[in-house]
């Protein structure tokens, strides 16, 4: 199965920008891979804040936005807040079988 | 309110099988794939497999192709997997989770040791 890539840790200043970025082992990330990303704090279930590359839920913070960025998908946070410290997973979609990313540490600090 | 409540993890010792429940209320659970992902102690997430709503496609991923089978019962809104010939690896909180992974679980843990 494909392997997705993310960067292991990241940081942002309070306020700031910060853009995650998920890869695809077999190529350009696109919408067929319907791309998600997940938001991960400790002792929490995980929340899932984009799908389909750019869709948000009711409960996504506007400051969250997903986009394709030179063949990977992205996460962009803007107006970083200190409870947006956590993990981020990104996954894609195969056909069926879906894969996650291992996950970005993001620092607000 | 939409909860997802998974049961039935637990101790179970290696080549032995556990049979995980997630119990559905709050939405119709016949209108959406449902999903069950796991997570290793210190390690990140992982798909496990997913069901079509109405039960007739599921997938894997390839570390369980074989050994686990996902399945689901819309008259009882729940949806089971049924892990055979497990192996330490397989030690993890596993996470059900319904369509779009907009709603999850707490979770259940499992652990295989000897």
């Amino acid at each position: 199965q494909a392997v997705v890539t993310q960067e292991p840790s990241l940081t942002v200043s309070p306020g700031g920008t910060a853009t995650l970025t998920c890869g695809s082992s077999t190529g350009a990330v696109t919408s067929g891979h319907s791309p998600y990303w997940l938001q991960r704090k400790p002792g929490q279930a995980p929340r899932t804040l984009i799908y389909d590359i750019n869709k948000k839920y009711s409960w996504t913070p506007a400051r969250f936005s997903g986009s394709l960025l030179g063949g990977k998908a992205a996460l962009t946070l803007s107006g970083a807040q200190p409870e947006d410290e956590a993990e981020y997973y990104c996954f894609l979609c195969y056909g069926g079988p879906w894969v996650f990313g291992g996950g970005t540490k993001l620092t607000v600090l | 309110e939409v909860q997802l409540a998974e049961s039935g993890g637990g101790l179970v010792q290696p080549g032995g099988s556990l049979r995980l429940s997630c119990a559905a209320s709050g939405f119709t659970f016949s209108n959406y794939w449902m999903t069950w992902v796991r997570q290793a102690p210190g390690k990140g997430l992982e798909w496990v497999a997913n069901i079509k709503e109405d039960g007739t496609e599921n997938y894997y991923v390839d570390s369980v192709k074989g050994r686990f089978t996902i399945s689901r019962d819309n008259a009882k809104n729940s949806l089971f997997l049924q892990m055979n010939s497990l192996r330490a690896e397989d030690t993890a909180v596993y996470y059900c989770a319904s369509g779009r992974l907009e709603n999850w679980g707490q979770g259940t843990l499992v652990t295989v040791s000897s």
